[in-house]
């Protein structure tokens, strides 16, 4: 969509903090949703994913919580580090009879020393 | 294991060239491929995408096309380069409706 063109929001968060994004998703028949992240000069790499059959996922010091009532999902670091430090998409996988494979807008993490 | 080629990484064309990326992935049949666009410090826009060999969905009118010549091949052209097509360009490969999106590394295209 539109947001594609707009600059990216910036979170920054200091080194040890944990960190969270959000990402807001428009399909409510959507039953899956995953986490990227994109490293400089890099393509995105899959970070985390949930099904709606859930509202949490843990992983190595990540969390997402998906809330549908609101169509809301975040993505939790804890004990941010300098590696950290990247773009982080959400992805809603359009499973509605389309192939179409949206990304949302991206949030840039940037872990101070 | 799944692998996705991109090339060239880095390309550099005057304004009014032609253009080819091309995109071939390892490791599965039959995938779902799609083509992206990145401008600096923006998110990723979804140029096109096919499900199989010659079928192309477009996503956004522009100057550029894609073709699937072959099962594991994506080609991304345009016939003449504009300053607006400056971008990187990723390549991603999707195996069945609804999973994890496997990326290439992508190539970074400069239109002088």
């Amino acid at each position: 969509g539109e947001s594609v063109g707009l600059h990216l929001p910036t979170l920054s968060v200091q080194e040890g903090d944990n960190s969270i994004i959000n990402c807001a998703y428009s399909n409510s028949a959507s039953d899956y949703f995953i986490w990227y992240k994109q490293e400089s000069g890099k393509g995105p790499q899959f970070i985390i994913d949930i099904r709606s059959n859930m509202d949490k996922r843990q992983g190595q010091r990540v969390t997402v919580l998906l809330n549908k009532t609101v169509k809301h999902l975040s993505l939790q670091i804890a004990a941010t580090q300098p590696g950290d430090s990247a773009v982080y998409f959400c992805a809603e996988p359009h499973t509605s009879g389309t192939y179409k494979y949206i990304f949302g807008t991206g949030t840039r993490l940037k872990v101070l020393a | 294991s799944q692998t996705i080629h991109q090339w060239p990484a880095t390309l550099v064309q005057p304004v009014g060239s032609p253009l080819s990326l091309e995109c071939t992935v390892e490791g599965t049949s039959n995938p779902n491929l799609y083509w992206y666009r990145q401008a600096a410090g923006r998110g990723l826009q979804l140029l096109f995408y096919s499900v199989g060999i010659g079928q192309i969905s477009s996503e956004v009118p522009q100057n550029l096309s894609a073709s699937r010549p072959q099962d594991r091949q994506f080609i991304l052209s345009s016939k003449k380069l504009l300053l607006s097509d400056s971008g990187f360009y990723l390549c991603a490969q999707v195996r069945g409706q609804g999973t994890e999106a496997f990326f290439g590394q992508g190539t970074r295209l400069t239109v002088v």
